[in-house]
């Protein structure tokens, strides 16, 4: 069964700070993507990330990175140097190649609290 | 090209009454889904249609809701006979096909059930 688990309920830092938000997933497929979201407090979803299964590259887009290891079977997501801005809810989703990538599973999100 | 399009933004329902929710997909994407987040949740997955046909309707609640997809015009998800349990916010997404995986999701509908 597919599933993902986001065990950090809510974050909170204070601006400037490094913050890692732990995502594990578990399916049985070897053909799947992976994603992260954006939820700020207005409520939309924001696509940020979606990662193959077959790329286990790290990926860097500005402050953000993304770390996935198949063999934990992990794609954490860090914020450096964290903004008030960076405040929001993060989910993470899971979609199966054996199900026709035609649902997304998501995580419980990660509430991320920046002070000034 | 316009985004996902979802109305009404905010639609607020007393018990007993229909709630109807729209969504617009991108242009030229055949395939829409249907997610619903309950307050503190997380997005739970409820349908999945393409033109005319539901594909997959495995998290949808047995009774009083449906969707639809028609050959003209936008998706539309129906709950009867609203009650408060049903309050949350239900977001639609699209794409062009299945196979990247990537869904553009709309800005959602939050119901109010009072």
């Amino acid at each position: 069964a597919q599933k993902v688990t986001q065990a950090q309920t809510e974050i909170s830092v204070v601006e400037k700070e490094d913050v890692t938000l732990d995502c594990v997933y578990e399916t049985r497929d070897t053909t799947y993507y992976l994603f992260w979201y954006k939820q700020p407090p207005s409520g939309e979803l924001v696509f940020l990330i979606r990662r193959n299964s077959f790329d286990e590259q790290n990926e860097i887009s500005g402050r953000y990175s993304w770390n996935f290891q198949k063999s934990t079977s992990s794609f954490n997501f860090t914020i450096t140097a964290s903004q008030v801005v960076d405040s929001a809810v993060y989910f993470c989703a899971l979609s199966e190649g054996r199900a026709g990538f035609q649902k997304l599973v998501f995580g419980t999100g990660t509430r991320l609290l920046v002070s000034p | 090209n316009a985004g996902v399009m979802q109305n009404p933004r905010h639609l607020v329902r007393r018990r007993g009454q229909e709630a109807r929710l729209r969504c617009s997909p991108m242009k030229g994407h055949s395939h829409v889904y249907w997610y619903r987040q309950l307050p503190e949740e997380g997005l739970k997955f409820m349908v999945y249609l393409q033109k005319e046909n539901i594909i997959d309707e495995s998290g949808m609640p047995k009774e009083r809701f449906s969707a639809e997809f028609p050959k003209e015009g936008p998706s539309i998800l129906r709950i009867q006979q609203v009650v408060r349990g049903d309050s949350a916010a239900y977001f639609c997404a699209s794409s062009p096909t299945t196979s990247s995986g990537e869904q553009y999701f709309g800005p959602g509908t939050r119901l109010t059930v009072t």
